[in-house]
C-alpha cells in the first residue's frame, strides 16, 4: 500500500538549532508529496510541496528518491515554528498523511 | 486566500441522535470536497471524497449509511452522523479542492468540527 511515514511523534529542538522532520514514502512511481502545519487551535495549511520546490518560512524539502524521502529541513528553528507537522502524498486527488510529528521550539 | 469554513465548531449530543456538519467554499467553487476524522494527537483519516452533483466515495472500513454526505452544489457539502454513540466523538474536518487555475491536489482544510456524543 502506498503510505507515508513520520518516524518522530515528538521533535524538541532549542530556538536557533536545526530541525529536520523526516518522511519516507513507499511508491513506485513519482509521488507528489506535501508538508502540512497545523499550529495551536488553527486549521491544517499547506506549508510546501515538492514540485514548487520552495522555500516557506526558511523551510525547505528535498525529495531523495533514493532513500524514498522528502524530509522538512530548517537551518535555524524559532519558536513560532512549534506545530504539527504532517507529511502527506496525493494518490488520484485525495492526500494521505503521515501520522504526524510534533514540533517543540524551546527557549 | 480560498477559505473554507465548516459549521457547528462543536456540538454536543446524545446518543442515537443525528448531527449533520456543514462545509463550506466561501469564495471560490469547489468540485471536490473531502472529509477527513482525526483522534487526539493523531493523523488525519480521510473518510470519504464528495464530488458535486454524485455519490460520495468513502474509504474502506467507513460506514456510508453511518456517515451520509451530501454534496449539493459547489460551495456546500455536508456529513451526516446518523444515530451519533460515544464511539463516534471526535474532530471531523473537509477540506475543498478543485479551484480554477490551481493545482489539481491544492486542497484547502475547514477549521473543524469537534463532535462529542454523550
Amino acid at each position: 500500500a502506498q503510505r507515508v511515514t513520520q518516524p518522530e511523534k515528538l521533535l524538541s529542538v532549542f530556538k536557533g538549532a536545526p530541525v529536520e522532520l523526516k518522511c519516507n514514502y513507499s511508491y513506485s512511481g513519482s509521488p507528489e508529496l506535501f508538508w502540512y502545519v497545523q499550529y495551536s487551535r488553527q486549521r491544517l495549511q499547506l506549508l510546501l510541496r515538492h514540485i514548487s520546490r520552495e522555500s516557506i518560512k526558511g523551510f525547505t524539502a528535498d525529495l531523495n528518491k533514493g532513500e524514498t524521502s522528502f524530509h522538512l529541513k530548517k537551518p535555524f528553528a524559532q519558536e513560532e515554528d512549534s506545530a504539527m507537522y504532517y507529511c502527506a502524498h496525493s494518490r488520484g486527488g485525495k492526500l494521505i498523511f503521515g501520522q504526524g510529528t510534533e514540533l517543540s521550539v524551546k527557549p | 486566500g480560498a477559505v473554507v469554513s465548516q459549521h457547528p465548531s462543536r456540538v454536543i449530543c446524545k446518543s442515537g441522535t443525528s448531527v449533520k456538519i456543514e462545509c463550506r467554499s466561501l469564495d471560490f467553487q469547489a468540485t471536490t470536497m473531502f472529509w477527513y476524522r482525526q483522534f487526539p494527537k493523531q493523523s488525519l483519516m480521510l473518510m470519504a471524497t464528495s464530488n458535486e452533483g454524485s455519490k460520495a466515495t468513502y474509504e474502506q472500513g467507513v460506514e456510508k449509511d453511518k456517515f451520509l454526505i451530501n454534496h449539493a452544489s459547489l460551495t456546500l457539502s455536508t456529513l451526516t452522523v446518523t444515530s451519533a454513540h460515544p464511539e463516534d466523538s471526535s474532530f471531523y474536518i473537509c477540506s475543498a479542492g478543485g479551484l480554477a487555475g490551481g493545482l489539481a491536489d491544492t486542497q484547502y482544510f475547514g477549521p473543524g468540527t469537534r463532535l462529542t456524543v454523550l
